[in-house]
């Protein structure tokens, strides 16, 4: 099975801050990772697919890279309603794996 | 637009079978480039796989509950189900179905694009 090291766990930023988020797999899943934003009640929301492609709707600040086992989510200006838990999944090859999670949270 | 609800018990109890149906709506999962998934998240915990069905009625299971865990599909009805057996305290989380697309427009895709907005399932007696 590939594992999804997601780090760091918590972050604390204030608004207009530049948040980066990092996922590495454990073996190369070429560009198939997706980055999924959760907030407390709520169902995850798909940001961006295949690394860096962005679903419909998502803000132009979001932006991920990376291919192979490296991957980015950066937010490049924080808004308020940035504020929630970040996964990252590895959707290469079944099983389907998810990172730890990473809490942004106001400074 | 897709949307998709989970419905079933909130309580089961140890031991028993946690049974929940996922009926989707404002379109099809019944094309090769979707599958229907089950992701669970434990309370205050992260997400976790636990399966996806294919248009045929293929299925994949997460390892460590492949053992304990059937999915089906009802394409009639526009369904899919999940089924766990010999439930434990460590299965109470909110379950979650979601839509997974392979490819749209000739574009490679590989996310879960739509999810239902959850359910919680406590295993308690």
């Amino acid at each position: 099975d590939i594992q999804m090291t997601q780090s760091p766990s918590s972050v604390s930023a204030s608004v207009g801050d530049r948040v980066t988020i990092t996922c590495r797999a454990s073996q190369d899943i070429n560009s198939w990772l997706a980055w999924y934003q959760q907030k407390p009640g709520k169902g995850p929301k798909l940001l961006i697919y295949a690394a860096s492609s962005f679903q419909s709707g998502v803000p132009s600040r979001f932006s991920g890279s990376g291919s192979g086992t490296d991957f980015t989510l950066t937010i490049s200006s924080l808004q308020p309603e940035d504020f929630a838990t970040y996964y990252c999944l590895q959707a290469d090859t079944f099983p389907l794996t998810f990172g730890g999670g990473t809490k942004v949270e106001i400074k | 637009q897709l949307q998709l609800q989970e419905s079933g018990p909130g309580l089961v109890q140890p031991s028993e079978t946690l049974s929940l149906t996922c009926t989707v709506s404002g379109g099809s999962i019944s094309s090769s480039n979707y599958y229907g998934g089950w992701i669970r998240q434990p309370p205050g915990k992260g997400l976790e796989w636990i399966g996806s069905i294919d248009y045929s009625g293929g299925t994949y299971f997460n390892p460590s509950l492949k053992s304990r865990v059937s999915i089906s599909l009802d394409t009639s009805k526009s369904q899919f189900s999940l089924k766990v057996n010999s439930v434990t305290a460590a299965d109470t989380a909110v379950y979650y179905c979601a839509r997974f697309i392979t490819l749209v427009r000739g574009v490679i895709i590989k996310s879960f694009d739509y999810w239902g907005q959850g359910t919680l399932v406590t295993v308690s007696s």
